[in-house]
């Protein structure tokens, strides 16, 4: 079975730095996209950034550059997704999900999620 | 670029059907046939309903379809059961990013 287990629950404070974690199982995670969904309290859903695990490629929401950084260590069949100083408005729930990418369109990758993991809460407050 | 526009809620009976749509722009929904459908119960992991407008992925039930007419995409559930009450998001290839809509609350009655 196809499965992805994410980190638990995180509570931080503004300006501090964090690193959460998305495991693979069940599949051949180096072949594969994986990349996060943000979800605000009680917004819908934004599509933040992907890397794939074989070369580390990545590629970012126009939205996150530069306020995120997603990484994967290939090893342990591990994503990743760190802030390096952490905001109020940062306090959501982060999904991973694994991405299919049938299409390269120009410069730009069509892609779509296939599996997803339970959520991530961050909450930063002061 | 914007979130795509979904109505924040749907109902339904039982053995009844309900359509959601998905409304976005022709650089988005109305440009390509890359719209996908997600289910979301709280607590739990999103799942892939519907791909590229209309395909469904493999375990997903014959009752639930999309199709698209011009900007507007739309997933309708026939034969309406219990389970199928959720939150279903949108989302659509927008070049150098994935947009999703605002989440519509599917309620069984």
């Amino acid at each position: 079975e196809v499965q992805l287990v994410q980190s638990g629950a995180e509570v931080k404070k503004p300006g501090e730095s964090l690193k959460i974690s998305c495991k693979g199982s069940g599949y051949n995670f180096n072949n594969y996209w994986i990349g996060w969904v943000r979800q605000m309290p009680g917004k819908g859903l934004e599509w933040m950034a992907i890397i794939y695990p074989g070369d580390s490629e990545t590629r970012y929401s126009p939205s996150f550059q530069g306020q995120v950084s997603i990484s994967a260590d290939k090893s342990i069949s591990t994503a990743y997704l760190q802030w390096s100083s952490l905001k109020a408005s940062d306090t959501a729930i982060y999904y991973c999900a694994r991405h299919l990418v049938p299409a390269v369109i120009g410069n730009y990758y069509y892609h779509y999620m296939d599996v997803w993991g339970k959520g991530t809460t961050v909450t930063v407050s002061s | 670029q914007s979130a795509l526009t979904q109505p924040p809620s749907a109902s339904g009976s039982p053995g009844q059907s309900v359509t959601i749509s998905c409304t976005g722009s022709s650089s988005d929904v109305g440009g390509y046939d890359y719209v996908s459908w997600y289910q979301h119960h709280p607590g739990k992991a999103p799942k892939l309903m519907i791909y590229e407008v209309s395909k469904r992925p493999s375990g997903v039930p014959a009752r639930f379809s999309g199709s698209k007419s011009g900007n507007t995409a739309s997933l309708t559930v026939s034969g309406l059961q219990a389970e199928d009450e959720a939150e279903y998001y949108c989302s659509s290839y927008a070049g150098s990013n994935t947009l999703f809509g605002g989440g519509t609350k599917l309620t069984v009655l």
